[in-house]
């Protein structure tokens, strides 16, 4: 069974800046694209990145909210995705999920529990 | 705003027939596979429907996807009380060069 477990989440002001972590397990990480996606208080889903895996060229893409602001990064020897976020606003304020897929044969589609990033000053 | 459209809220008595539509434009929906999530009060996503008409594993057959030009549909034949949740249309806008979602829509079995 594939597990996600996201944290890192918490309370900053804005403008501030917050990492988020996600330990992966449960499948062979460093083939596994990896992707983050938020939910604001009461609001609809909202992709944020992106990270393919090496072997298929590692190419981050970012949601348009977040481009120049966010950055994922992934660590193959820790079965872990980050998302460094900067310049931090209050419309930044969700839970962010970590997410990854598999749609070949025996398709999975695994979430995290999610981590709550509140920007508040 | 978001660039798939849903309609916000859709209803259904038990055991009838729900369609739930999400309409996009060619950079979207008509050139990418369309993805579906169901998402339940305070619980991550779970997607009910991949590659435009694809049914995972463990998901009942009444939910069944499809796409039509720049439109796509998820349709649950014969809901269910279980099946009330929101419901979200995913899909790779290649214009934006990133996933998108749609606003979501409120399924409310009556």
């Amino acid at each position: 069974e594939v597990q996600l477990v996201e944290s890192g989440g918490g309370l900053v002001k804005p403008g501030g800046s917050l990492t988020l972590s996600c330990v992966v397990s449960g499948l062979t990480f460093s083939d596994a694209w990896m992707t983050w996606v938020r939910q604001a208080p009461g609001k609809g889903l909202e992709w944020v990145a992106r990270i393919k895996s090496k072997i298929d060229g590692g190419t981050l893409d970012y949601g348009v909210p977040v481009r120049g602001r966010f950055t994922i990064s992934r660590d193959d020897s820790k079965n872990t995705v980050y998302l460094q976020m900067t310049s931090l606003k209050t419309a930044d304020t969700a839970v962010y999920y970590c997410h990854t897929n598999f749609y070949g044969p025996g398709a999975f589609d695994s979430w995290g529990q999610g981590t709550l990033v509140t920007v508040s000053s | 705003q978001s660039v798939l459209a849903q309609p916000p809220s859709a209803s259904g008595t038990p055991g009838q027939r729900v369609t739930i539509s999400c309409s996009g434009s060619s950079s979207n929906i008509g050139s990418n596979y369309v993805f579906w999530y169901q998402q339940l009060p305070g619980t991550a996503p779970k997607f009910v429907s991949y590659r435009n008409n694809m049914r995972p594993s463990g998901v009942p057959e009444r939910f069944s996807g499809s796409k039509s030009g720049t439109s796509a549909f998820l349709v649950i034949s014969g809901v269910r009380s279980e099946d009330e949740a929101d419901y979200y249309c995913a899909v790779w806008d290649d214009s934006l060069r990133s996933r998108v979602f749609g606003g979501g829509t409120k399924l409310t079995v009556l």
